[in-house]
């Protein structure tokens, strides 16, 4: 079964204007944490935040925070102020804790597009 | 501090036959991983390990052998490649209860031919 699902194949953002990705994930494990990946066109991984299931305050680092709604299953990221360099895919991904494997699952990913 | 090292870059093989992706890490990270990425489909687990001399299958585990002899390296061999296993390939790295996220490296793009 899919843990972490991403409804949204592409999107596009105005420069400047907010955007908000889709996460929802699938786990039964009391303890867990979230975390969002960028992917820019060069290929690599960047991690960019990460949320606990424990924790009581949304994550937040610098214009990227998450909007986790625990008892819905989500983990929603959201970009304030996009900028043209924002312009990727970004991947939500779960690690289990129960498990001890240490296993990150990935969604498919979301395309964001940034126009001037 | 090198992070994360994948090696090759590119690489392109003919139907049957074999090599192996190597992955080093200076970070002494006792988690390593293996990831393929298709499009459409995100990144999809290989193989793992959680120190030296551990290793267990991902999601996808089946034409590829994985070994940690040491904290560092964790090669990737595909043992008889099939166009299937076209793809990038991406090992990760980071610290078992670390919350910052796994350190990726760069990839390796494969073309099976």
């Amino acid at each position: 079964a899919q843990k972490i699902t991403q409804t949204q194949p592409g999107m596009f953002v105005q420069e400047k204007e907010a955007v908000t990705l889709d996460c929802t994930y699938d786990t039964s494990d009391p303890s867990y944490g979230l975390f969002w990946y960028k992917q820019p066109s060069s290929g690599e991984m960047i991690f960019l935040i990460y949320q606990g299931s424990y924790d009581q305050q949304n994550a937040t680092e610098g214009r990227y925070s998450l909007n986790f709604q625990k008892a819905r299953k989500s983990a929603n990221l959201v970009i304030s102020a996009s900028q043209l360099g924002d312009s990727a895919m970004y991947f939500c991904a779960m690690r289990e804790g129960r498990s001890n494997d240490y296993k990150l699952s990935f969604g498919a990913g979301t395309t964001v597009t940034v126009r001037a | 501090n090198a992070g994360v090292t994948q090696t090759p870059k590119f690489q392109v093989l003919k139907t049957g036959q074999s090599m192996t992706l190597q992955c080093a890490q200076d970070m002494n990270h006792e988690y390593m991983s293996w990831y393929r990425q298709d499009p459409g489909m995100g990144l999809r687990l290989i193989h793992y390990s959680v120190g030296a001399g551990i290793t267990d299958q991902g999601e996808v585990p089946n034409g590829y052998n994985v070994s940690r002899s040491t904290t560092e390296d964790f090669p990737l061999r595909l043992l008889s490649a099939a166009p299937s296993q076209t793809s990038v390939y991406f090992c990760a790295s980071g610290k078992i209860y670390d919350n910052y996220g796994y350190t990726f490296g760069s990839g390796t793009r494969l073309t099976v031919v």
